[in-house]
């Protein structure tokens, strides 16, 4: 089965910092890739698909980029809304496996 | 408003059975591949189970295979998944997700969640 790896596992940042989030599977995934973020104490919110499709609603400091192996969740200015744990998750066949989660907080 | 609303969790002794359901509402359940993910207290997400639009196809994650069985009402708008045989450690909060038309697509609905605790 395909490994989902996510770096760092957590990060601290100031409001208005460039956050970006690394995610890489053991073996090609194509653009088979989603990223989720989850607040604490909620359920966990689709951000982009795709590999790089923002889903409807979020807003535009997020995105997403890769392909294959490797790929990147970027949030262009942090916000404190976004304190939350971000997954990235392979969808391109079973098993549908979620990276180890990356925890980001506000410095 | 498109819902999915989790229900039937609770407290399970190791070894015993639970059955979760799903209620649908606010789209065409039967148009969309379904799954199940849980988060283990403190831990990540993990998926668990996925189902196509009409039951022919089913997908597992090994730690449950020929323990859980994932299912589907269309006439209902209701998913399930029985969980025999149950462990300590499928002890999480388990959520329906609607996985999308195509075979692979991601999760973008999600339930509130339901808690199994597996304990004696």
């Amino acid at each position: 089965d395909i490994q989902m790896t996510q770096s760092p596992s957590s990060l601290s940042a100031s409001v208005g910092d460039r956050v970006t989030i690394t995610c890489r599977a053991s073996q090609g995934i194509s653009n088979y890739l989603a990223w989720y973020q989850q607040k604490p104490g909620k359920v966990p919110k689709l951000l982009i698909y795709a590999a790089s499709t923002l889903q409807s609603g979020v807003p535009s400091r997020f995105s997403g980029s890769g392909s294959g192996t490797d790929f990147t969740l970027t949030i262009s200015s942090l916000q404190p809304e976004d304190v939350a744990t971000y997954y990235c998750q392979k969808y391109n066949s079973a098993p549908f496996t979620f990276g180890p989660g990356t925890k980001v907080d506000i410095k | 408003e498109v819902q999915l609303v989790e229900s039937g969790g609770g407290l399970v002794q190791p070894g015993g059975s639970l059955r979760l359901s799903c209620a649908a509402s606010g789209f065409t359940f039967s148009s969309y591949w379904m799954s199940w993910v849980r988060q283990a207290p403190g831990k990540g997400l993990e998926w668990v189970a996925n189902i196509k639009q009409d039951g022919s196809e089913k997908y597992y994650v090994d730690s449950v295979k020929g323990r859980f069985t994932i299912s589907r009402d269309n006439a209902k708008n209701s998913l399930y998944l029985q969980m025999n045989s149950l462990r300590a450690e499928d002890t999480a909060v388990y959520y329906c997700a609607r996985a999308g038309r195509l075979p692979h697509d991601a999760f973008d609905i999600w339930g509130q969640g339901t808690m199994v605790t597996v304990s004696s």
